[in-house]
């Protein structure tokens, strides 16, 4: 089974309104971390967000935000106020107590912003 | 601040040729550092890590090796490519101090094309 699904290849938003990206998990640590990325085409991974297991409140960092329902195994960003530089690929990312140092990637969401 | 460079940033080789991928950190020390590949349209794959010098550990077997000679200097090699080698190398660092939350940050990258 995947451990991190993101099911939407491709994202299209118009300039200023907000997205959500979608991103599932499956582990079976009590102790997880979850991570969000953003990839240019230029090919850097660019660290976003960052989600603790047991942390009691969303994470946000300026105009991205983590929508986290553990109970549903779900970690989706939300992107306000979407940007033409926000066109990119979005990889949501694992660690498991149990994985030591891995971080395990989603196959990455392609988002297009649009005038 | 930290900065990671990787070289080179491009690089076209023929079957059953070396590699080797040089990635340093600047402005930290002992750092946890990574490899990575990316195929095209895809996640990313962990090839190896370290958390010190001489400290290797092998996540996919396969044609390829890493060596950490200095606390900021991260090689990977190959002594003969093949043509499955060809992706996208990201080298990774991270404080490994923060446990779940140990966020690693990329450099920027070497397109490997192997011919």
């Amino acid at each position: 089974a995947q451990k991190i699904t993101q099911t939407q290849p491709g994202m299209f938003v118009q300039e200023k309104e907000a997205v959500t990206l979608d991103c599932t998990y499956d582990t079976s640590d009590p102790s997880y971390g979850l991570f969000w990325y953003k990839q240019p085409s230029s090919g850097e991974m660019i660290f976003l967000i960052y989600q603790g297991s047991y942390d009691q409140q969303n994470a946000t960092e300026g105009r991205y935000s983590l929508n986290f329902q553990k109970a549903r195994k779900s970690a989706n960003l939300v992107i306000s106020a979407s940007q033409l530089g926000d066109s990119a690929m979005y990889f949501c990312a694992m660690r498991e107590t149990g994985g030591g140092n891995k971080l395990t990637f989603g196959t990455g969401t392609q988002l297009k912003v649009e005038l | 601040s930290q900065t990671i460079h990787q070289w080179p940033a491009t690089l076209v080789q023929p079957v059953g040729s070396p590699l080797s991928l040089e990635c340093t950190v600047e402005g930290t020390s002992n750092p946890n550092l990574y490899w990575y590949r990316q195929a095209a349209g895809r996640g990313l794959q962990l090839l190896f890590y370290s958390v010190g010098i001489g400290q290797i550990s092998s996540e996919v077997p396969q044609n390829l090796s890493a060596s950490r000679p200095q606390d900021r200097q991260f090689i990977l090699s190959s002594k003969k490519l093949l043509l499955s080698d060809s992706g996208f190398y990201l080298c990774a660092w991270s404080s490994g101090r923060l446990g779940l939350a140990d966020t690693q940050y990329f450099g920027p990258g070497t397109r490997l094309t192997v011919l």
